[in-house]
């Protein structure tokens, strides 16, 4: 089945400053990647997400790329503010077999003032 | 918005009890999901289901079985619970891709 490896577990930049987290994948025929951001206390929350037609999306500070030859995929922050700080869990699944994802094992995120 | 519902927030059951977890949507999503977080582990899938009466093991399903009887409803069970069953547990709903997730149940077995 898939796995997916997340790097790294912690994570603590400086408020304005950029952070960027990386996931690798195992199965060559995964081919939708989400994103979740899980703040403290509260549900996983779907933040982006990209598909393997696509090498790169972007919404406002966030972004997503792809490398299907290399099977990694990473979420840049950009300006990174407070509101930030959370968990992030990257994922994989492909397409059909309910659409199970896998997930990663997650990264702390810390924006510190 | 898409809202999927878990019956409770917190529970503590004894060791050996038998334990219903519920799931409820609202938005005709054919595909329902059971996971486990755990610190480190992230999230785990333990039971998903594409379609009413059908069920499909994921990668963690010892000691546990589910039930989805109507489109809207998925319940986890755990036959027997043990210590090791203490954990968050998520359940989410999709439709094509993204999950939208509950908010959790967290159970501590004694």
């Amino acid at each position: 089945g898939e796995n997916v490896e997340q790097h790294p577990s912690t994570l603590s930049v400086q408020e304005g400053d950029s952070a960027v987290i990386k996931c690798t994948y195992s199965d060559s025929a995964s081919n939708y990647f989400p994103w979740y951001k899980q703040e403290l206390g509260k549900r996983p929350q779907l933040i982006i997400d990209i598909r393997s037609n696509v090498g790169e999306k972007k919404d406002q500070r966030i972004a997503v790329t792809l490398n299907k030859t290399a099977k990694h995929f990473s979420l840049h922050i950009t300006e990174t503010q407070p509101e930030d700080s959370a968990v992030y869990f990257c994922a994989a699944s492909r397409a059909g077999g309910g659409n199970k994802l896998t997930f990663g094992t997650g990264t702390q995120l810390k924006v510190e003032l | 918005d898409v809202k999927v519902t878990q019956s409770s927030r917190y529970l503590v059951k004894r060791t050996g009890e038998k334990v219903f977890l519920e799931c409820v949507q609202d938005m005709d999503h054919e595909n329902m999901f059971w996971y486990r977080q755990d610190p480190g582990l992230g999230l785990r899938l333990i039971y998903f289901s594409y379609d009413v009466k059908m069920k499909e093991k994921g990668d963690i399903p010892e000691g546990y079985s589910v039930s989805r009887e109507k489109k809207e409803r998925f319940s986890l069970i755990l036959e027997s619970a043990s210590t090791n069953q203490t954990s968050m547990y998520l359940c989410a709903s999709s439709l094509e891709s993204g999950y939208t997730f509950g908010s959790g149940t967290r159970l501590t077995v004694v």
